[in-house]
C-alpha cells in the first residue's frame, strides 16, 4: 500500500509569508507527527495526533506554528509569518498503536527555505 | 520528559569493519526504533525493538530495556551504510516519540 505522503517536496517563500505543509498518513493509522530537522540536525518533535485525543502541542516553538487534522486522517502544518530560522525539513509520520506496536513510518519531507 | 542519548556522535570506519552503535534512555519506554537516514534526507526503518534482539542481515539489534539502553550492530560495513543512524523512543500509545541526535557513520571505501 502507499507510504506516508507529505507536499509539497519543497517550498521557497519570502519572510513575512504564511505556509501550509501536508502529510497524508497511510491509510488506517490513528498516529500522526510532525518533527522538524534543520541541516545536519537531529529530529526536532513538533505536535502529536493520536485519534481523538487532544493533540500534544508540546513541541510547537512558537504562536506561529499551528497544525490541524482533519477526519482523522490528512494533517497540515501552518507557519505563519515565517523567518528565516524556520528554514529546515519538516517530515511527517504516522503509525498504527492498535495493537501495541507503535512502529512509525515516515514520508519524504517537505524542505522549507525561507528567505 | 525522556531523555534520549546516542554515542559516539561520529564513526569513520573502512570497508568491511564492524560498528556498535549505543542508545541510552532515561526511563521506561515501551517503543523504540532503529532508523536509517540516507544521504537524500529519507528515514528508512531498520528495527521496531523495545526490547529483545533481531537480526537483519547484516544488522542486529539488542535492547535491555530494564537498563535503558540499546545497541545497533553492523557487521561487515559497506559504503552504503553511511549516513545517520537515529535511535527514537515512546512510553505508550499516548506519548510522543522522541529521538536521540544520531550517529553519523562514515564508510570509507
Amino acid at each position: 500500500g502507499a507510504g506516508v505522503s507529505q507536499s509539497p517536496s519543497n517550498k521557497v517563500t519570502e519572510k513575512g509569508k504564511d505556509v501550509e505543509l501536508r502529510c497524508d498518513p497511510i491509510s488506517g493509522h490513528t498516529a500522526l507527527y510532525w518533527y522538524r530537522q534543520s541541516l545536519g540536525q537531529g529530529l526536532e518533535f513538533l505536535i502529536y495526533f493520536q485519534g481523538n485525543s487532544a493533540p500534544d502541542k508540546s513541541g510547537l516553538p512558537s504562536d506561529r506554528f499551528s497544525a490541524e487534522r482533519t477526519g482523522g486522517s490528512v494533517s497540515t502544518l501552518t507557519i505563519q509569518r515565517t523567518q528565516q530560522e524556520d528554514s529546515a525539513v519538516y517530515l511527517c509520520a504516522s503509525s498504527w498503536p492498535g495493537t501495541g506496536i507503535y512502529e512509525q513510518y515516515f514520508g519524504p519531507g517537505t524542505r522549507l527555505t525561507v528567505t | 520528559g525522556i531523555q534520549v542519548e546516542q554515542s559516539p556522535p561520529d564513526l569513520i570506519l573502512q570497508e568491511g569493519a564492524n560498528s556498535t552503535l549505543r542508545c541510552n534512555f532515561s526511563d521506561s519506554v515501551n517503543n523504540l526504533q532503529w532508523f536509517h537516514q540516507n544521504p537524500w534526507g529519507q528515514l528508512i526503518n531498520l528495527f521496531y525493538i523495545p526490547s529483545g534482539t533481531k537480526q537483519n542481515g547484516r544488522l542486529s539489534a539488542t535492547t535491555v530495556a530494564t537498563e535503558r539502553y540499546s545497541l545497533l550492530y553492523i557487521s561487515s560495513s559497506q559504503t552504503t551504510d553511511s549516513g545517520v543512524y537515529f535511535c527514537a523512543v515512546g512510553r505508550g500509545r499516548d506519548d510522543k516519540i522522541i529521538f536521540g541526535k544520531g550517529t553519523r557513520l562514515h564508510i570509507l571505501p
